[in-house]
């Protein structure tokens, strides 16, 4: 693994299922982020943590929740998929919990809610 | 309320400079950042400013004024691989990165 891979690749997701996103980084980061990315909106903040076993609510919390049990991995989780949540998902990591710090973007995860 | 400005969609010529501007307000700025996104892959990070003035990284250039809440990216001698979207986004007092939309720049031969 080089820098942050996030997993699956895209996704077609039945309404009302229930979706685990998965992030991975390697490069021993102290806070990862979650965004959803839709068009002609910039990037929105769902959830970050500033270090393992803390997490924190960004702008658009509603219907996502994740855990940091470890340094390496920030899963998000939809308990129960909607077709507003139908976008593409980018999990990031800094190597700080400042925001002034570069952030490193994963390839991202394309969701489609049906 | 905190917002960016900037430009949807400029386009350029292949050799030729582009300026994209961004205007932000937020409450308290702690510096801008501006993230390159090719289409269907990860924003890159370009450049960071806090200090007002021109910031100069090879064919690309950052510029901060911090009393106008106004920020440009100027990128010279165009490349076709330059055609992307340019992210702009402003730290505030929270530390919290306020995202623009982004401009999408075509570049023409």
């Amino acid at each position: 693994i080089a820098g942050i891979t996030q997993a699956p690749t895209s996704q077609i997701l039945a309404a009302g299922r229930r979706m685990t996103l998965r992030c991975t980084q390697d490069m021993r980061h102290n806070a990862m982020y979650w965004y959803r990315q839709d068009l002609g909106l910039g990037l929105r903040l769902i959830h970050y943590s500033n270090t393992a076993g803390t997490t924190g609510k960004g702008e658009v919390p509603d219907g996502y929740s994740v855990s940091r049990a470890n340094t390496d991995d920030f899963p998000l989780t939809l308990a129960s998929a909607v077709p507003s949540q139908t976008s593409v998902y980018f999990c990031a990591s800094s190597v700080g919990g400042l925001d002034t710090d570069t952030q490193y973007f994963g390839p991202g995860t394309r969701l489609t809610v049906l | 309320g905190q917002n960016i400005d900037q430009p949807t969609e400029m386009t350029a010529t292949e050799g030729a400079i582009v300026q994209i501007n961004c205007t932000y307000q937020t409450s308290g700025f702690n510096g801008l950042f501006w993230y390159q996104q090719h289409a269907g892959e990860a924003p890159t990070f370009l450049s960071y400013n806090v200090l007002d003035g021109l910031e100069e990284k090879g064919r690309f250039s950052s510029f901060l004024s911090r009393s106008k809440g106004y920020s440009y990216l100027l990128l010279k001698e165009l490349q076709m691989k330059d055609s992307a979207s340019y992210l702009c986004a402003a730290v505030d007092s929270n530390y919290q990165l306020i995202w623009g939309a982004g401009t999408k720049l075509i570049i023409k031969p």
